[in-house]
């Protein structure tokens, strides 16, 4: 069965650096999200992401984050400068489409700042 | 906005056994979506059943199954002949349609631990 990947799956990062966090969605699925988990908390959606462009995205997404599918295949987070409370697990998921589709979750990408 | 909320942060139930996790939403929404997600120890998270709100018949998956009141805006989760295999973090989810991209709502998860 076809699934979400995520790499890499823990990424350890100094604070004020940039990190870029990857998935690769499921081939014909056309609609892109990203969530994150802070450990013990519940999963909060970030962006979603579909047609090359942004379609919503909630208040945590700020100046700071942003999103690109760079390759028709990959579809990418940057965190440009990284702070202590980015620190959660980050998912990926994508849908076929839009109304009857379920999101199908990536293993996740663990974020470490220090 | 949308939310949810799951009462019960951890659970267990004994093996065989029967349990139910409860899970309340809120909205203005009259068209939407409501999913149990189980996330195991290692992390991915997994579809368990889904709802749509449209439906008045629960929907039910093998040992899995729902109670939807859609008027009590209550969405609680049965698992039947409980398996080690069911110990995970459950997730309650609301999905709201939108012609952008749908938008998950997500609780805090109950903790679930089946004793063998």
């Amino acid at each position: 069965e076809p699934e979400v990947t995520q790499t890499p799956s823990h990424q350890v990062t100094q604070m004020g650096q940039e990190v870029i966090l990857r998935c690769v969605p499921i081939s014909n699925h056309l609609y892109f999200y990203w969530y994150r988990q802070i450990l013990g908390q519940k999963v909060e959606f970030l962006v979603s992401f579909y047609n090359n462009e942004i379609s919503e995205k909630s208040e945590i997404f700020d100046d700071q984050f942003s999103v690109e599918r760079p390759d028709g295949s990959n579809f990418t987070l940057k965190i440009r400068s990284t702070k202590l409370e980015d620190s959660a697990m980050y998912f990926c998921a994508s849908t076929v489409g839009l109304v009857t589709d379920t999101q199908y979750f990536g293993p996740g990408t663990r974020l470490t700042v220090l | 906005a949308q939310t949810v909320t799951q009462s019960q942060p951890e659970m267990s139930v004994q093996e065989a056994e029967t349990v139910t996790l409860s899970c309340t939403y809120d909205t203005s929404e009259s068209n939407y979506y409501l999913f149990w997600y189980k996330q195991p120890p290692s992390r991915q998270m997994i579809l368990v059943i889904r709802q749509e709100a449209y439906k008045q018949q629960n929907a039910t998956e093998n040992r899995f199954s729902v109670n939807f009141q859609k008027a009590a805006k209550s969405f609680s989760l049965k698992i039947s002949d409980s398996q080690l295999g069911d110990t995970a973090m459950y997730f309650c989810a609301f999905m709201k349609l939108s012609n952008t991209g749908n938008q998950f709502y997500f609780g805090t998860g109950t903790s679930l631990t089946v004793i063998p």
